[in-house]
């Protein structure tokens, strides 16, 4: 079951445009959300995060907007480079645990064309 | 040093033999993280330690599998008698607190069990 959905496996935008990445969950008591962005062969590196508290989080290109009734949060990128090409992770801060234990989406897989 | 150090990179296994697994923190980073990642899915968290101490197991499956983190030395994942759907990469990560946007995570140590 899982708690954390990112629906698309795979979005390709031109470079220069906006990149939309989505992130659905299910449970509405957690509390912390991350955007993580991960190189073929490499660890994920953590970009952005947004508290349940707050509804946008931005920094630099990419901002992150929370819509806590409807579950969902999305991760902007504008302008999209060639650079930004590959795999965003949205993950979650587990209710009541200690917030060292994140749930993860299975990745959307960003492909920034010339 | 400034990066997490998970060695091997690659380890290949046959059903039934032991696998062990090796993440150097960040120096002065006191909390670690393992995760799971299978088919480049979502990431399972697995356990955490503040120090060497457990800080959190809830994800570790109860047979087969154990960490240590000891002073002064790298933490370990040791998983016996590996079986077929132990494959996957599993990821360590550092950090100075228990919040997750201070993570940094390292490659990866890719495990086949054959």
């Amino acid at each position: 079951d899982q708690q954390v959905k990112q629906n698309s496996p795979s979005l390709s935008v031109q470079e220069g445009r906006i990149s939309i990445l989505n992130c659905d969950y299910t449970n509405s008591m957690f509390d912390y959300f991350l955007w993580y962005k991960k190189y073929p062969a490499e660890g994920p590196t953590f970009l952005i995060s947004i508290s349940s508290i707050k509804d946008k989080n931005e920094d630099g290109r990419f901002t992150v907007f929370l819509n806590k009734s409807a579950k969902h949060l999305s991760l902007h990128i504008v302008p999209s480079q060639p650079g930004d090409s590959a795999v965003y992770f949205c993950a979650a801060s587990r209710p009541g645990g200690s917030q060292g234990n994140l749930i993860f989406g299975k990745g959307t897989k960003l492909s920034v064309k010339p | 040093g400034e990066e997490v150090a998970q060695t091997p990179k690659h380890l290949v296994r046959g059903e039934g033999q032991k696998a062990k697994l090796y993440c150097a923190p960040i120096k002065g980073h006191s909390y670690v993280f393992w995760y799971q990642q299978v088919l480049k899915n979502e990431f399972k968290f697995l356990i955490s330690f503040q120090n060497e101490n457990v800080f959190d197991e809830t994800g570790m499956p109860k047979e087969r599998f154990s960490a240590k983190c000891l002073p002064n030395s790298p933490c370990s994942l040791e998983i016996q008698a590996t079986k077929l759907e132990d494959s996957a990469v599993y990821f360590c990560a550092s950090s100075q607190s228990s919040l997750s946007y201070g993570y940094t995570f390292g490659s990866g140590t890719r495990l086949t069990v054959v």
